[in-house]
């Protein structure tokens, strides 16, 4: 089955900066790549995602890359906010199957 | 997206019994599943919940310990039977309008087990 790594486990940046996490997934049947935000007691919230066909998406300040070749992704935050901070999982799937996650990554942005 | 909504929000249950989770969403929708996460861990994937059919398990899950029911195709329910305090957890359903489509979670369920 698929198999999806993600680092860090843990982020600290200043705010402004830029937080980058990556993802590897081991299935290259997999072609939907979202990333969920999930702060602390809420539900992972969905902030964006790509599938295989694209190789960069972009919203605002959020902004995901995907390598089919070398099966990693990764989520770019630029001018991080102190809001931005939160859990942050990467997810891996095929259409119509269940998304296996990253142990996700616990991001601070400090003021 | 859907509006998706889980009953009971929390419940603190003695080891033994059995609590139901229900997950209902405002329009229908072609899949749905079930997952777990412990505290401070990523989501696990429970099983895949079929309209009309069984439910499809992942390793380390068994229909007697987590029986699920999907009647139609804006409803389910995960029970958790004969609970241990090692099933203490947040259970969450997600849904996808569609096969491609984007997978949104429901609220969770936060369960203690004493």
């Amino acid at each position: 089955g698929e198999n999806v790594e993600q680092h860090p486990s843990t982020l600290s940046v200043q705010e402004g900066d830029s937080a980058v996490i990556k993802c590897t997934y081991s299935d290259s049947a997999s072609n939907y790549f979202p990333w969920y935000k999930q702060e602390l007691g809420k539900r992972p919230q969905l902030i964006i995602d790509i599938r295989s066909n694209v190789g960069e998406k972009k919203d605002q300040r959020i902004a995901v890359t995907l390598n089919k070749t070398a099966k990693h992704f990764s989520l770019h935050i630029t001018e991080t906010q102190p809001e931005d901070s939160a859990v942050y999982f990467c997810a891996a799937s095929s259409p119509g199957y269940a998304l296996n996650f990253g142990k996700g990554t616990s991001l601070l942005v400090t003021p | 997206s859907a509006v998706i909504s889980q009953k009971p929000s929390r419940d603190i249950c003695q080891r033994g019994t059995s609590l139901t989770i229900q997950c209902q969403v405002d329009s229908q929708v072609t899949m749905m599943f079930w997952y777990r996460q412990q505290p401070g861990q990523s989501l696990t994937l429970i099983a895949t919940a079929n309209q009309g059919s069984e439910a499809t398990y992942e390793s380390g899950f068994v229909i007697d310990k987590f029986p699920i029911s999907r009647p139609n195709l804006t409803f389910s329910t995960l029970t958790v039977s004969n609970m241990s305090p090692e099933d203490s957890s947040i259970y969450l359903c997600s849904v996808g309008l569609s096969t491609v489509d984007t997978q949104y979670f429901g609220p969770g369920t936060r369960l203690t087990v004493l």
